[in-house]
C-alpha cells in the first residue's frame, strides 16, 4: 500500500505570510498532483508534476517534485484569505491515484 | 460544458439500510471513479469504471459496489449501512481510465449521514 504523508495537517496564518506544505512518501510516483478543496465542493486540480526535480509556478504558488519522485512541496507566497481551503496531494502509480491526508489552511485577514 | 454532477447532494439513512448514489460525468468522459472522504481517513479510492467495466478497486468491503451504464453514468451502492459509512462520497470523471487518462474532474459530492 502506498502512503502519502502530508504536513502540517492544520495551518492558521495571517494574510501576507508565506507557508510551505509537504507531501512525503517512501514510494515512487510517476506523477504527483496537488488539489484544493473548498467546503461543499469537490477537489480542483491545481497542478501536475511529472519529472523529478520539476518546479512549477502558478501565480503565488510554487510546486516542487522531489528528485526521486517520492515527495513534493507546495509553497505559497504572501498568502491571502482566498487561499483558505484544504490542500491535497495525490500520487499516481500505475492506474492508482493515492491521496495524502490533506492540509487545512486558514488565512486570516 | 457542464461539470460532473452528483445526486443527491445530501442523504440521511439509518443503520442496516442501503443507499444508491448517482454520478453523471462530463460529456465525452468515459471513466468514472468513486472516492470516500472522511475526516479521519481522508480521501480513499473506492473503484473506477470504464466502458461499463470495473477497472480498479480500492480496499473496501463487498458492501460497496458500483456499476456504469452505456452512457457513462455511474451509480454506487452501499448495502447494510454502518455508522462508519457516514462520509462525503465523491465522483470524478476523466476521458479514459488509467494513469494517462487525463485530468480528473470531481463532482461536489454526496454527503451521507448514517444514524
Amino acid at each position: 500500500t502506498q502512503l502519502l504523508e502530508q504536513s502540517p495537517q492544520f495551518l492558521s496564518i495571517q494574510e501576507g505570510e508565506n507557508l510551505t506544505v509537504y507531501c512525503n512518501s517512501s514510494s515512487v510516483f510517476s506523477s504527483l498532483q496537488w488539489y484544493r478543496q473548498e467546503p461543499g465542493e469537490g477537489p480542483v486540480l491545481l497542478v501536475t508534476v511529472v519529472t523529478g526535480g520539476e518546479v512549477k509556478k502558478l501565480k503565488r504558488l510554487t510546486f516542487q517534485f522531489g528528485d526521486a519522485r517520492k515527495d513534493s512541496s507546495l509553497h505559497i507566497t504572501a498568502a491571502q484569505p482566498g487561499d483558505t481551503g484544504l490542500y491535497l496531494c495525490a500520487g499516481q502509480a500505475g492506474n492508482m491515484l493515492t491521496f495524502g491526508g490533506g492540509t487545512r489552511l486558514m488565512v486570516k485577514p | 460544458k457542464a461539470g460532473v454532477t452528483q445526486t443527491p447532494r445530501y442523504l440521511i439513512k439509518t443503520r442496516g439500510q442501503q443507499v444508491t448514489l448517482s454520478c453523471s460525468p462530463i460529456s465525452g468522459h468515459r471513466s468514472v471513479s468513486w472516492y470516500q472522504q472522511t475526516p479521519g481517513q481522508g480521501l480513499q479510492f473506492l473503484f473506477e469504471y470504464f466502458s461499463e467495466t470495473q477497472r480498479n478497486k480500492g480496499n473496501f468491503p463487498g458492501r460497496f459496489s458500483g456499476r456504469q451504464f452505456s452512457n457513462s453514468r455511474s451509480e454506487m451502492n452501499v448495502s447494510t449501512l454502518e455508522l462508519g459509512d457516514s462520509a462525503l462520497y465523491l465522483c470524478a470523471s476523466r476521458r479514459v481510465a488509467g494513469g494517462s487518462g487525463g485530468e480528473q474532474f470531481f463532482g461536489p459530492g454526496t454527503r451521507l449521514t448514517v444514524l
